[in-house]
């Protein structure tokens, strides 16, 4: 089944303790990105990477890293958690071949990982 | 960096009935997307559509790129239809349908039988 995995799905933390939220892929997109949602807010891009070694900042990216050294992945890494990084984490995959019905170039999204920073 | 509001922020409607929702946004984009984030949290993507009308099933969504917005349509609703609503833009180079994107506060859709 073609999907975005993300794990772990929920995750209590506490500050300082580095965490990395890992992204897998298995439909061979190039393009990979990370979202945070908060209440109010919507998504808010943190990071994308156009391919394997290509990432570049999204409209959130202070406190987060990536790293694309392999196509399906593309984990997210916290080195030092703080409270306002608490939220609901989506990471997504599209590829510039693959359309649907209505045209778009399908960005599919994992299921979602919570994390609270305590 | 780009703003983009949407409204309205709630939206009730009764089983049958046409709704419009609206996407703003503040500078000239080359991508635009409109989301369905379901009752459990799934994202699903609804319509590609930086310029132009398009249509699938009771959906159908316009942008007038010119005006800054785009609109999205759903037409005799359904329970289903409940959820938030995203509109997402983005200005990449070379015409991409991805990269950067930046997605609006959302419309709480809810839709009683």
């Amino acid at each position: 089944e073609a999907q975005v995995t993300q794990n772990p799905r929920y995750l209590i933390t506490v500050t300082g303790k580095k965490l990395t939220v890992t992204c897998s892929q298995n439909m061979n997109h190039e393009y990979m990105s990370w979202y945070r949602q908060d209440p109010g807010l919507g998504l808010r891009q943190i990071y994308y990477s156009m391919n394997v070694e290509v990432t570049d900042k999204g409209d959130v990216p202070e406190g987060y890293k990536v790293s694309r050294k392999e196509k399906r992945n593309f984990p997210l890494i916290l080195e030092s958690p703080s409270p306002n990084q608490t939220s609901l984490y989506f990471c997504a995959s599209s590829s510039r071949e693959r359309t649907n019905r209505s045209g778009a170039n399908v960005l599919t999204f994992g299921a979602g990982s919570r994390l609270t920073v305590l | 960096g780009i703003q983009v509001e949407q409204s309205p922020p709630d939206l009730i409607l009764q089983e049958g009935a046409n709704s419009t929702l609206r996407c703003n946004f503040s500078d000239s984009v080359n991508n635009l997307q409109w989301f369905h984030q379901n009752p459990w949290g799934q994202l699903i993507n609804l319509f590609y559509i930086p310029s132009g009308t398009k249509q699938n099933g009771r959906l159908s969504a316009t942008t007038v790129a010119t005006e800054r917005y785009s609109l999205l349509y759903i037409s005799s609703s359904q329970t289903t239809d409940s959820g938030v609503y995203f509109c997402a833009v983005g200005a990449n180079a070379g015409g991409t349908s991805y990269g950067k994107l930046t997605f609006g506060q959302g419309t709480i859709l809810t839709v009683h039988p």
